[in-house]
C-alpha cells in the first residue's frame, strides 16, 4: 500500500535561519507531488508541484523553494526563513485526477 | 482570488441534526473532490465526483456533483460528534492532478 512519510512534524525555528522539510513517498511510482501551506486551519495554499524528477513548477513566488532529488523525495527549502514563512506545511502526492494523499504535516513556527 | 466558494464558513450543530455544506464556482471542474481534516493532520480524502449530477453516498454522508460540474454539496444525516472537523472541496482543473481548495467549513457537532 502507498503511505507518505513527512517531518519532522513540529520545529521552531528563528527569523534567518534555514529551512529543510522532506517528505518521502511509498508503494508508487512516478507520483504527482505537492507543497501546500494552511494558515489557521483553514483553506490551502499550493507552493509547488512536481511531475516528475526535477521537475519544479512554483505557484507563488516566495522565501521558498522545492527539489525532488528522486522520484518519491520532495524537498521544501529556505536558504532564510522569515516570519510570514510560520504555518502547517502540507505534502501531498496523486497520480492525478483521483484525490491525494496528504501526509501528517509540518507545524512551523519561525520565532 | 478563490476559484471555490465554500459555505457556510462554520457551522456547530447538536448531535443528531441533519446539515449541507456547499460548494460554489463559476469554473467547470473535471472532478470534484472532498476532504476532512482534523486538528494538527492533514485532510483526509473523502470521495470523488467526476460526473455531472452524480450523487455518492458514504454511509451517513451524501455527495452531489451539479449538472454543469461547478459547484458541489455535502450532506451529513444524523450527525455525530465524530463528524466534527474541518471539510474542504476541491476541484481539479484543466491541469490533471492540479486541485484548487475552497476555505474550507468547520463544522463541530456537539453531544
Amino acid at each position: 500500500s502507498q503511505t507518505i512519510h513527512q517531518w519532522p512534524a513540529t520545529l521552531v525555528q528563528p527569523v534567518g535561519s534555514p529551512l529543510s522539510l522532506e517528505c518521502t513517498v511509498e508503494g508508487t511510482s512516478n507520483p504527482n507531488l505537492y507543497w501546500y501551506r494552511q494558515a489557521a486551519g483553514r483553506g490551502l495554499q499550493l507552493l509547488f508541484y512536481s511531475v516528475g524528477i526535477g521537475q519544479i513548477s512554483s505557484e507563488v513566488p516566495q522565501n521558498l523553494s522545492a527539489s525532488r532529488p528522486q522520484d518519491r523525495q520532495f524537498i521544501l527549502s529556505s536558504k532564510k526563513l522569515l516570519l510570514s514563512d510560520s504555518g502547517f506545511y502540507l505534502c501531498a502526492w496523486s497520480l492525478g485526477g483521483w484525490g491525494y494523499t496528504f501526509g501528517s504535516g509540518t507545524r512551523l513556527t519561525v520565532v | 482570488t478563490q476559484l471555490l466558494e465554500q459555505s457556510p464558513q462554520f457551522l456547530s450543530i447538536q448531535e443528531g441534526e441533519n446539515l449541507t455544506v456547499y460548494c460554489n464556482s463559476s469554473s467547470v471542474f473535471s472532478s470534484l473532490q472532498w476532504y476532512r481534516q482534523e486538528p494538527g493532520e492533514g485532510p483526509v480524502l473523502l470521495v470523488t465526483v467526476v460526473t455531472g449530477g452524480e450523487v455518492k453516498k458514504l454511509k451517513r454522508l451524501t455527495f452531489q456533483f451539479g449538472d454543469a460540474r461547478k459547484d458541489s454539496s455535502l450532506h451529513i444525516t444524523a450527525a455525530q460528534p465524530g463528524d466534527t472537523g474541518l471539510y474542504l472541496c476541491a476541484g481539479e482543473g484543466s491541469t490533471l492532478g492540479r486541485l484548487y481548495f475552497g476555505r474550507g467549513t468547520q463544522l463541530t457537532v456537539w453531544p
